[in-house]
């Protein structure tokens, strides 16, 4: 079964740096969908960021952007210019074809003024 | 265009209950999922459904049911609640089975006591 690992429960960062997010997964499938997912404490889950398996070049959105190892199994996310709205949960996730979402347990980013 | 829509957001029963949570996609979704997200197991996929038919479906027990109308709206059930259900239900829907953005809902607060 697929499994995705955040090793890092939390994470501080003071504002205007750059943070770094790590995300490991393991499967055995070749083409599959990325994503980091925000949840802030508001609660409502919002979609930061995807990466389809079979492209190489790593997506980027604004001041986030991923370093996709596909042999590493690796996916990791970083925030360049840390703003105080970036505060929240971050989830990792997997998901293969029409299979289920996989969630990884979560990386919670504080933001230091 | 509105967004995922939850209802209740906040519920309270006793043990032995049974509770009915819905979830009204965004306007032309047709896929919806459920997830149960807590503290301990973080967020944990239940069902899937698309075209009124349960697509996918995760290790819960019988107890968790849900169901999805012709208008795409769905709805969970849980009978004989217990303690362990307490939790931060999840609905989230895509325009298809496959589609890589789910958009989540702002979630309903299942208290058992």
């Amino acid at each position: 079964a697929q499994t995705v690992t955040q090793s890092q429960p939390e994470m501080s960062v003071q504002e205007a740096e750059t943070v770094t997010l790590s995300c490991t997964y393991d499967t055995s499938e070749s083409d599959y969908y990325l994503f980091w997912y925000k949840q802030p404490p508001s609660r409502q889950m919002i979609l930061v960021i995807r990466q389809e398996a079979y492209k190489q070049q790593n997506a980027t959105e604004n001041r986030f952007s991923v370093n996709f190892q596909k042999a590493a199994k690796s996916f990791s996310l970083k925030i360049s210019d840390s703003q105080l709205g970036d505060a929240a949960m971050y989830f990792c996730a997997y998901r293969q074809g029409a299979q289920k979402l996989v969630f990884g347990q979560g990386t919670r980013l504080t933001i230091n003024p | 265009k509105a967004g995922v829509t939850q209802t209740p957001r906040y519920l309270i029963k006793t043990r032995g209950q049974q509770v009915t949570l819905s979830c009204s996609p965004i306007s032309g979704h047709r896929s919806v999922s459920w997830y149960q997200q807590t503290p301990g197991q973080g967020l944990q996929f239940l069902f899937e459904y698309f075209s009124e038919t349960q697509r996918n479906k995760g290790n819960f027990p019988g107890r968790f049911s849900g169901r999805q109308f012709s208008n795409s709206r769905s709805e969970m059930n849980v009978s004989t609640l217990e303690l362990g259900d307490s939790a931060l239900y999840l609905c989230a829907s895509s325009f298809g089975l496959a589609d890589y953005e789910q958009f989540f809902g702002p979630g309903t607060r299942l208290t058992v006591l």
